[in-house]
């Protein structure tokens, strides 16, 4: 059966600093991946999809970027952190959007 | 443009029905969606229609769609203290995209 992992569950930083979330999926290969951000009583934002390795394509200009190194892993990163950051992260992959548990960030 | 609309809060008493409504602008989506969060997890989808059916029924949930007026519902029947969550309805993309379309979210509360 597929599962799809999220790390860290939560996560809290200061402004400035560098963020590196996690998202990898096992049970299935070549799946179309996703990174969403959920802020405070709103709903979803697509950050960025990819439909193969190494290819990322971004819905919103913002510090935060992705890469695909791996077939089954999604990475989302910032190099320097704003209070904006702040937020829910969702990944999530295939056709249904199959999400993981999310990483809740606080950036202070 | 795209835009899906939900209400933002529910309220109703244990047992009863709910009815979550769903309005979305892109007719040409294949699948409607559904799904559920609870706090601090993630999304579960809970059930999908497609677009050339009116109605699915899956136990308690029945899923309603009406094309013409690009309108979506979910009825929860014997609604329960479990069911508290928030709602979200979705539209799959549209050919030669991958960008689905979440609306903002109901939160469901049931009263005991």
């Amino acid at each position: 059966s597929q599962t799809i992992h999220q790390w860290p569950a939560t996560l809290v930083q200061p402004v400035g600093s560098p963020l590196s979330l996690e998202c990898t999926v096992e049970g299935t290969s070549n799946p179309n991946l996703y990174w969403y951000r959920q802020a405070a009583g709103r709903g979803l934002q697509l950050l960025f999809y990819s439909v193969g390795i190494g290819q990322i394509s971004s819905e919103v200009p913002q510090n935060l970027s992705a890469s695909r190194p791996q077939d089954r892993q999604f990475i989302l990163s910032s190099k320097k952190l704003l209070l904006s950051d702040s937020g829910f992260y969702l990944c999530a992959w295939g056709n249904e959007q199959f999400f993981g548990p999310g990483t809740r960030l606080t950036v202070l | 443009g795209e835009d899906v609309e939900q209400s933002l809060f529910l309220s109703v008493r244990e047992g009863d029905s709910s009815v979550i409504n769903c309005t979305y602008t892109d007719s040409s989506s294949t699948y409607l969606y559904w799904y559920k969060q609870e706090p601090g997890a993630g999304l579960q989808l809970l059930t999908y229609i497609f677009s050339n059916m009116d109605m699915k029924q899956d136990q308690r949930l029945t899923v309603l769609l009406n094309k013409k007026d690009k309108h979506l519902s979910l009825r929860i029947a014997d609604t329960q203290t479990g069911d508290s969550a928030i709602y979200f309805c979705a539209e799959s993309p549209t050919s030669g995209t991958y960008k689905y379309i979440f609306g903002t979210g109901t939160r469901l509360k049931v009263l005991a």
